[in-house]
């Protein structure tokens, strides 16, 4: 099956720092979404982006789709950030999500 | 976000003890989801549901069976609690023709 590697594993910031996370898939994917999983456990949608760049607010993602990676970009980070950060990805276009190991981000104040 | 929603949130049980995480969504997706997640580690997908009547395994091997009678509605069941089965579980959905997937508030499940 399709492995989904995310990195760094862990990430310890200063509130106001910028932080980048890296998702690499090793094969061709139809989709590709960015989560937020809260200290509560609710897993939260931030982007949908198989392919190009997007911005909400603060955080931002790019999808490179011919090298096989995704970024997403944190600005100014906030203590409301900390949480786990997931990039899950699908072969078929059925929404069988294949997730990767995530990103542990905490954000001191 | 998506109006989903998994009743309960906690569930401490016994071993052997029937039980049934439900699942509900109020968006009229066509495509619902069961992931299962380990505390700190990735989701896995368990179940998944493509309309009423409609239900696969996923790529992780589960005991659990899920049925799909009504769209809105996804419950999964485990016939007999292990503690191998204490995690967390997460129901999701999909629309049809659409891309993004929304996820409940999970039921953190412990098997004593």
């Amino acid at each position: 099956g399709i492995q989904v590697e995310q990195s760094p594993p862990d990430l310890i910031l200063q509130e106001g720092a910028n932080s980048t996370l890296r998702c690499n898939f090793s094969d061709s994917v139809n989709n590709l979404q960015w989560f937020h999983q809260n200290p509560w456990g609710q897993l939260i949608n931030l982007f949908y982006i198989p392919s190009g760049t997007k911005q909400n607010g603060r955080l931002s993602a790019t999808t490179v789709a011919t090298e096989r990676y995704s970024l997403l970009y944190i600005s100014s980070s906030q203590t409301t950030d900390s949480g786990v950060y997931f990039c899950a990805v699908d072969l078929t276009s059925y929404g069988k999500l294949t997730f990767g190991q995530g990103t542990i981000l905490t954000v001191h104040p | 976000e998506a109006d989903i929603y998994q009743t309960p949130r906690y569930l401490v049980i016994g071993t052997g003890k029937k039980i049934t995480l439900e699942c509900s969504q109020t968006m009229g997706h066509d495509k619902m989801y069961w992931y299962q997640q380990d505390p700190g580690m990735e989701l896995h997908l368990i179940h998944y549901s493509y309309g009423v009547n409609s239900t696969e395994k996923g790529d992780l091997s589960s005991e659990s069976t899920v049925s799909r009678i009504r769209t809105e509605h996804f419950p999964l069941t485990l016939e007999s609690a292990r503690p191998s089965h204490t995690s967390q579980y997460l129901c999701a959905s999909r629309a049809g023709g659409g891309n993004i997937q929304y996820f409940g508030a999970g039921t953190r499940l412990s098997v004593l």
